[in-house]
């Protein structure tokens, strides 16, 4: 398996654009878990997901976050209107059975909002 | 994806010496524990697990160990190699009534000095 896929790599966007972040789990795991990855904050937990269900997104910062996971294959993280603020590094994670194993990581994607 | 300068607790040690890194966690129904090692350019990846029905588990180099009463983890890292320098978090897996959520420490950066 070729791991967990994030697109793109690195985005640049103007305030007010819509943003889309892309994710493909491993083949297999049933748990995804998207993060934000901020000085301030470090590592933070958006929202997770569990069989292609929302289960917890407590983490997320406000409406203007948003995500999805249509199959269990893809996932996206979208922000609309985009702020400055929401530059950050943004993981995608998978595991299988959540709690029992460990997550593995996407190579993250570089958001920056000018 | 990479690791954004944070403003990190760091470790600076030499070569072939023992590294120790601590965390506190914050949850006692955690009940699985992860460490993950994050180089600059990538997201983070799994080093060593411990699930809370033990108090010590060793690997290849690594060793970590727990320790529920106070809920501190930590990671020992035998004859720290260039390659060690990084930043290390940990992160706790708090099983929620619908799924199992994954949250991390603030992290510590580990310089080797050759």
């Amino acid at each position: 398996d070729a791991g967990v896929i994030q697109s793109p790599r690195h985005e640049v966007t103007e305030m007010g654009q819509e943003v889309t972040l892309r994710c493909k789990p491993i083949s297999g795991h049933d748990y995804l878990f998207w993060y934000r990855q901020t000085m301030m904050r470090g590592l933070e937990l958006l929202i997770y997901f569990n069989n292609n269900v929302p289960i917890d997104d407590s983490g997320m910062p406000e409406d203007r976050f948003s995500a999805k996971m249509p199959n269990a294959s893809f996932s996206t993280l979208k922000i609309q209107p985009s702020e400055p603020r929401d530059s950050a590094v943004y993981f995608c994670a998978s595991s299988f059975s959540g709690g029992n194993t460990e997550a593995f990581f996407g190579q993250g994607t570089r958001l920056t909002v000018v | 994806g990479e690791s954004v300068g944070l403003h990190l607790p760091t470790l600076s040690v030499q070569e072939g010496d023992n590294s120790i890194i601590n965390c506190a966690y914050s949850n006692s129904a955690s009940d699985y524990f992860i460490w993950y090692k994050q180089e600059s350019g990538k997201g983070p990846q799994f080093i060593i697990d411990i699930r809370s029905n033990m108090d010590k588990r060793q690997g290849q180099r690594v060793t970590v160990l727990l320790n529920k009463t106070v809920k501190h983890l930590s990671l020992q890292i035998a004859a720290t190699q260039p390659g060690d320098s990084a930043v290390y978090f940990c992160a706790e897996n708090i099983f929620e009534a619908a799924g199992n959520k994954l949250t991390f420490g603030g992290g510590t950066r580990v310089l080797v000095k050759p």
